[in-house]
């Protein structure tokens, strides 16, 4: 069964470095996104992604975070300068059709620990 | 102003019984409503989502969806210890809004 792929599982990084989360899609779908989970809270959208452009993102997204399709399978979330409050699960999802009707496939989720 | 709401919980019901979970929504034109399971540690999976008012029954799941009430629920029929996880309601109006979630326990 196709599935999301997303890795590192795990990385610790020290305050103010750049990290790069990666994930691929499944190979058919259209819509991209980026959540995040701080431990104990809610899962919070980040980014959508459609057509090799961003359709939506959320406050939390801000210069500080970029998101790329470098290739056809890959999609990247970027973070250029960690902070601490960084920490929390990243999870990326994909769908096959529009918001209104797609369900979202998760990821396991790339953890994140600043230090 | 939350988007979508729900009871922390926890939830703690016995074996067999139907645990009922709610969620209310504060976008007016939202069309599509899901609810995804997430187990400690793991990503959120799909349940069920409904589009249109009324219930809609998938095996032991039944969601429920009153679009004047702004309310969407989920019962669970049978519950079994296996369901012990975290329930999240989401719904999209703009973007794909997730609730905090309620955690259920089902005790044996």
């Amino acid at each position: 069964e196709p599935e999301v792929t997303q890795t590192p599982s795990h990385q610790v990084t020290q305050m103010g470095q750049e990290v790069i989360l990666r994930c691929v899609p499944i190979s058919n779908h259209l819509y991209f996104y980026w959540y995040r989970q701080i431990l104990g809270q809610k899962v919070e959208f980040l980014v959508s992604f459609y057509n090799n452009e961003i359709s939506e993102k959320s406050e939390i997204f801000d210069d500080q975070f970029s998101v790329e399709r470098p290739d056809g399978s890959n999609f990247t979330l970027k973070i250029r300068s960690t902070k601490l409050e960084d920490s929390a699960m990243y999870f990326c999802a994909s769908s096959p059709g529009t918001r209104l009707t797609g369900e979202l496939f998760f990821g396991e989720g790339s953890r994140l620990t600043v230090l | 102003q939350k988007e979508v709401e729900q009871n922390s919980g926890p939830l703690s019901v016995p074996e067999g019984a139907i645990a009922s979970l709610n969620c209310t929504y504060s976008d007016r034109g939202s069309q599509s409503f899901f609810w995804y399971r997430q187990y400690s540690g793991k990503s959120p999976e799909l349940i069920m989502f409904i589009y249109s008012n009324g219930d809609k029954e998938d095996g032991r799941f039944t969601a429920q969806l009153n679009k004047a009430s702004q309310y969407v629920s989920l019962l669970i029929r049978d519950s079994q210890p296996s369901d012990s996880a975290t329930y999240l309601c989401a719904v999209i109006g703009n973007q794909f809004y997730f609730g905090t979630g309620t955690s259920l326990t089902v005790i044996p």
